[in-house]
């Protein structure tokens, strides 16, 4: 089955610099990829999400990077700002995401003041 | 409109007790998801509905789990004992037929002793 492996598992970075947030993926199948954001005790909110016909997609602050050749994804947050504390997750899918998720272990960002 | 609801929030049981998890998707939300997540970890897909039907259920324990959902619309997730590696929260989500996105419940904390 597919396996995805999340980096960093912790992120501090200074309020107003950017964070990145990398994933790979084993199963070449995988054609989408989600991006969600799980603040403590709350449910996991979707942020972002790319498909594998696309290489970059972009929403305001937030970026999501795809290399399907290395079958690596990547999402990049720029000034960041502390309500951006929290732990983000990285999922893939078979079957465009009508098929269930397989998630990364997270990551924790600290947004320092 | 209104979200994904799960109930109970919270669950204290003793090993080798039973208990049982309510989930009511978005409405005409076709498909339904149950997912585990152990503390400190990204959720865990344990079976996915089509409506009333299993599309995957791979990931199931079903010697102690089960998961039924008759009219194709509530679910109910049921563990019968609980062991200690139980405890985590269970996450239902739901998408709608054709859609990506998945979106999820609040979660039920279960806390095994």
């Amino acid at each position: 089955g597919e396996n995805v492996e999340q980096h960093p598992s912790t992120l501090s970075v200074q309020e107003g610099d950017s964070a990145v947030i990398k994933c790979t993926y084993s199963d070449s199948a995988s054609n989408y990829f989600p991006w969600y954001k799980q603040e403590l005790g709350k449910r996991p909110q979707l942020i972002i999400d790319i498909r594998s016909n696309v290489g970059e997609k972009k929403d305001q602050r937030i970026a999501v990077t795809l290399n399907k050749t290395a079958k690596h994804f990547s999402l990049h947050i720029t000034e960041t700002q502390p309500e951006d504390s929290a732990v983000y997750f990285c999922a893939a899918s078979i079957g465009g995401g009508a098929d269930g998720l397989t998630f990364g272990k997270g990551t924790h960002l600290i947004i320092q003041p | 409109e209104a979200g994904v609801a799960q109930s109970p929030r919270y669950k204290i049981i003793e090993k080798r007790q039973s208990v049982a998890f309510w989930c009511n998707p978005i409405s005409g939300h076709a498909t339904l998801y149950w997912y585990q997540q152990i503390l400190g970890q990204g959720p865990k897909l344990l079976i996915q509905f089509q409506n009333n039907g299993v599309v995957d259920d791979s990931q199931l324990p079903k010697d102690r789990f089960s998961a039924e959902r008759l009219k194709g619309v509530d679910s109910t997730l049921k563990i019968q004992p609980a062991k200690l590696e139980d405890s985590a929260v269970y996450l239902c989500a739901s998408s709608s037929t054709g859609g990506d996105t998945q979106y999820f419940g609040p979660g039920t904390r279960l806390t095994v002793l």
